[in-house]
């Protein structure tokens, strides 16, 4: 069964410093993995979409990078700003659950003034 | 464009009571699926529907859960006779053309059950 670690749970950093956030899975058979932000009583925002087939995906400040082979993948932000402040889901789908995407539990971040 | 909407944006209901949650995905898209976020459970699958094909059920946590998807478009799914561990915010999302592209969620309905 797929298991999705997002370490740390929490983390608070000053503005402008980078931010580094881990996923790692304990399946490597995935087709892709999506990275999500999640502001407080709202909905899921997407980040960004690696395939299984990429190394990595990039979207301005961000960047998202997949290593399979080690069920590992990491985002990071550059240049953080308080309104990157909220928490961030990993998901992956894995090829024996189409349709299904896992989460981690996520990492709170607080970047701050 | 309009995004995924859900409705109620809140609920309360008794316990035993059942109650209907609505998403209206973005449209065009083929693919709508449902999962659950609560405190204890994180956010986990419920259901997926991808065009005309049978849904993917296998994430229902019991027979009192159930979903429909009308003309490929609006979905409803249902709790019946409420149970105080239902409470939790469902989140309805919806994908273009299948469940191998970008998942794009709606901000939720919050249901709790007294």
């Amino acid at each position: 069964k797929q298991e999705v670690t997002q370490i740390p749970a929490a983390l608070s950093v000053p503005e402008g410093e980078n931010l580094v956030l881990n996923c790692s899975f304990t399946d490597s058979a995935i087709y892709n993995l999506q990275w999500f932000r999640q502001d407080p009583g709202k909905g899921l925002t997407s980040l960004l979409l690696i395939q299984s087939s990429q190394r990595e995906q990039t979207s301005g400040r961000l960047n998202a990078s997949l290593d399979k082979s080690s069920g590992r993948s990491t985002l990071y932000i550059a240049a953080s700003q308080p309104g990157d402040s909220a928490t961030y889901l990993c998901a992956v789908m894995t090829t024996d659950s189409w349709g299904k995407l896992q989460f981690g539990a996520g990492t709170q971040v607080v970047v701050t003034p | 464009g309009a995004g995924v909407s859900q409705s109620p944006s809140n609920k309360v209901t008794e316990k035993g009571k059942d109650v209907e949650l609505r998403c209206d995905p973005i449209s065009g898209h083929t693919a709508l699926y449902w999962y659950r976020q609560s405190l204890g459970q994180g956010l986990e699958f419920l259901i997926y529907f991808q065009g005309n094909s049978a849904p993917d059920k296998s994430g229902l946590p019991s027979d009192r859960f159930s979903a429909e998807r009308t003309g490929g478009s609006v979905s409803t799914l249902t709790i019946q006779r409420t149970q105080q561990e239902d409470s939790a915010v469902y989140l309805c999302a919806s994908s273009l053309a299948g469940a191998g592209e970008t998942q794009y969620f709606g901000p939720g309905t919050r249901l709790l059950v007294l």
